[in-house]
């Protein structure tokens, strides 16, 4: 099993919804990972796991909220979402965090969110 | 602070041409990673290729290759034979060594695959 999955593809909410994206992967990578991305731009980090510990938030605003359950999970919960928030969320996983060698991250197809 | 710029917004190439995306980057570190991904119309960014700071070989991956100029600060992709499929945008990514796995995008290039 070398991919990552995304559940829902799409997902369309209001300001005051809570709603929660969901990723997985079962490569035993150990680092995981969280990006927005609006459309014609490059992905933005937001969130970084190692060993199912958060190691890097790029100062995201507090209405996202990573969680790690396990190795193989990566969810992020999403609350009183605005309407600039809409974009496509990638979660992404690799071997590892420390960087060496090719450690590619493999990205999973994305949720693409709408907030009303 | 890194910086990778892709100056083509967009490209057209003809089928089973070659063609070449740039790429140059911004470095004060010795030890880094570059990286090619594709991203279709369906979202998901596929990895395509890689380039460590140290290797002296341009890096190849089937009709992929990387035209790797160090000094120059280039690390362009090459694709060769174009395909229908290769319509997509692609961004080149770098990474600095000290800074765990973390990647710096460019701005992408939207290929575009004329039949």
């Amino acid at each position: 099993d070398t991919e990552v999955t995304q559940t829902p593809k799409h997902l369309v909410m209001g300001m005051t919804n809570k709603k929660s994206l969901k990723c997985e992967q079962h490569m035993g990578h150990r680092a995981m990972y969280w990006y927005k991305q609006k459309a014609k731009k490059p992905p933005e980090l937001m969130f970084v796991y190692s060993y199912e510990k958060l190691s890097i938030n790029e100062s995201v605003p507090s209405r996202f909220s990573p969680e790690c359950p396990n190795s193989s999970l990566l969810n992020l919960h999403l609350h009183a979402l605005q309407p600039e928030d809409s974009a496509l969320y990638l979660c992404a996983s690799s071997l590892r965090w420390t960087s060496s060698g090719l450690n590619e991250q493999f990205f999973g197809p994305g949720t693409r969110l709408t907030v009303l | 602070a890194q910086k990778i710029t892709q100056t083509q917004p967009g490209m057209f190439v003809q089928e089973k041409e070659a063609v070449t995306l740039d790429c140059t980057y911004d470095t004060s570190d010795q030890s880094y990673g570059l990286f090619w991904y594709k991203q279709p119309s369906s979202g998901e960014m596929i990895f395509l290729i890689y380039q460590g700071s140290y290797d002296e070989q341009n890096a190849t991956e089937g009709r992929y290759s990387l035209n790797f100029q160090k000094a120059r600060k280039s690390a362009n992709l090459v694709i060769s034979a174009s395909q229908l499929g290769d319509s997509a945008m692609y961004f080149c990514a770098m990474r600095d060594n000290n800074a765990g796995n973390m990647l710096t995008f460019g701005g992408g290039t939207r290929l575009m695959v004329k039949p």
